[in-house]
């Protein structure tokens, strides 16, 4: 089983800021098959990002994903009121499919 | 647009089976993947299986044998049955579809979630 490793736990930044969120897996994650999940309070997740780096459909483009063999980069360019929120990579390269145990995105 | 909606019993006895259906709107179920995902309360998100219209399954081995995924394509709905369920299975409860209709890929549409509680 692949683990994924996020850090920081919480990230405190004001509006505005550039939030810069790490994720890192315990083995090599075939093919990039990683994801970003944005979740708010009392809501589903939604998917940001696929393929380590590609953005969903209707993703501002303020959000970007990166990696670099086994870690990952999730940046938020400039924090909107509404990011402020957890966050979960996962990888879907592998079974079982696994979810890092997510960062949150606190106002300062 | 595909939309997703969860339904079951909010409340189950411990040593139960937990039953919940996912009920697929503006969409096919065919030729899709749908999954299964589990929240504990303030806790991450964890992935118990993935069933193919066609039938065909995949689990978390850890969840294996307690967790039964099934499709009914005439209603356009599949299932998740989660047997001898006890307080660790607490959790909100969420189906999801597969993008890009395959098995390898993240989950891009999500239900709303409903919330399970074990209690005697």
């Amino acid at each position: 089983e692949i683990v994924l490793t996020q850090s920081p736990g919480t990230l405190s930044l004001s509006p505005g800021e550039r939030a810069t969120l790490s994720c890192r897996a315990s083995q090599s994650v075939s093919s990039s098959y990683l994801a970003w999940y944005q979740q708010r309070p009392g809501q589903a997740p939604r998917l940001l990002i696929y393929g380590a780096s590609s953005r969903a459909t209707g993703i501002p483009d303020r959000f970007s994903g990166s990696a670099s063999g086994t870690d990952f980069t999730l940046t938020i360019s400039r924090l909107e009121p509404e990011d402020f929120a957890v966050y979960y990579c996962q990888q879907y390269g592998s079974s079982p499919r696994t979810f890092g145990q997510g960062t949150k995105v606190e106002i300062k | 647009q595909v939309q997703l909606q969860e339904s079951g019993p909010g409340l189950v006895k411990p040593s139960e089976t937990l039953s919940l259906t996912c009920s697929v709107s503006g969409g096919s179920i065919s030729s899709s993947y749908w999954s299964w995902i589990r929240q504990p309360p303030g806790k991450g998100l964890e992935w118990f299986g993935y069933i193919y219209s066609s039938g065909s399954t995949s689990y978390d081995p850890s969840l294996k044998s307690r967790v039964t995924i099934s499709v009914d394509t005439s209603k356009n709905q599949f299932s998740l049955k989660l047997s001898s369920v006890t307080a660790a299975d607490t959790a909100v409860y969420y189906c999801a579809r597969h993008a890009a209709a395959a098995a390898m890929t993240a989950f891009d549409i999500w239900g709303q979630g409903t919330m399970v509680t074990v209690s005697s």
